[in-house]
């Protein structure tokens, strides 16, 4: 059963540009949300998507947007990035409300 | 405001020294709590869920339990594999800051 898959693993971005994330999720599961991890702040919600429509979201700035396609895989964009946004981006999917699998995440880093 | 919040930030112990991790958690309609194991550079990977005060759940050296406020896991004879960040998250509904909470994690380091 293969898990939650996140595209790329790595990415390097210049201040100023804007970057697209992919995950993928569990086949069958129609929840996917998104964290970003810092050494400082931990795991921080961004936002969750649940058959095509956000359900919640966190408290970031408008330039971090999401989105989920019918077949539940879900991209996340961040536009005008800062030397602050380089973290770890991980997404998690779920089945029902007590099981969040995630992905290993793709490692930002904005120079 | 909801928070979790675990300790120690960081443990070392030697090979077959037992320890105990917490998490406390402040928050209104709690309906279950998680715990994960987080390598570097990798997801954190599901280790148990507890849903009720008293509940207990073991999985090799790893016992985790739950009280009204808090959970502990459990690390009984570490061995070096089990060197990794051990995060504690709080599920509910409705809350601004999504389904789970985690905490800052602690950092577990075992020596042989």
């Amino acid at each position: 059963k293969a898990g939650v898959t996140q595209t790329p693993r790595y990415l390097i971005k210049t201040r100023g540009q804007q970057v697209t994330l992919s995950c993928s999720p569990i086949s069958g599961h129609r929840s996917v949300s998104w964290y970003q991890q810092t050494p400082g702040q931990g795991l921080q919600f961004l936002f969750e998507y649940f058959s095509e429509t956000q359900r919640n979201k966190g408290n970031f700035p408008g330039r971090f947007s999401g989105r989920q396609f019918s077949n539940s895989r879900s991209e996340m964009n961040v536009s005008t990035l800062e030397l602050g946004d380089s973290a770890l981006y991980l997404c998690a999917s779920s089945l029902t409300a007590d099981g969040y699998t995630f992905g290993s995440g793709t490692r930002l880093t904005v120079v | 405001e909801d928070q979790v919040t675990q300790s120690p930030e960081a443990l070392r112990l030697q090979e077959g020294e037992s320890s105990s991790l917490n998490c406390s958690y402040t928050v209104s309609g709690l309906r279950g709590l998680f715990w994960y194991r987080q390598d570097p550079g990798k997801g954190p990977e599901f280790l148990f869920t507890l849903y009720s005060a008293g509940e207990e759940k073991e999985k090799e050296r790893l016992k985790a339990t739950l009280t009204k406020k808090e959970s502990f896991l459990h690390i009984t004879a570490p061995k070096p594999e089990d060197s990794a960040t051990y995060l504690c998250a709080v599920f509910y509904y409705g809350g601004s800051q999504g389904n789970l909470i985690f905490g800052k994690g602690t950092k577990l380091s075992v020596k042989p």
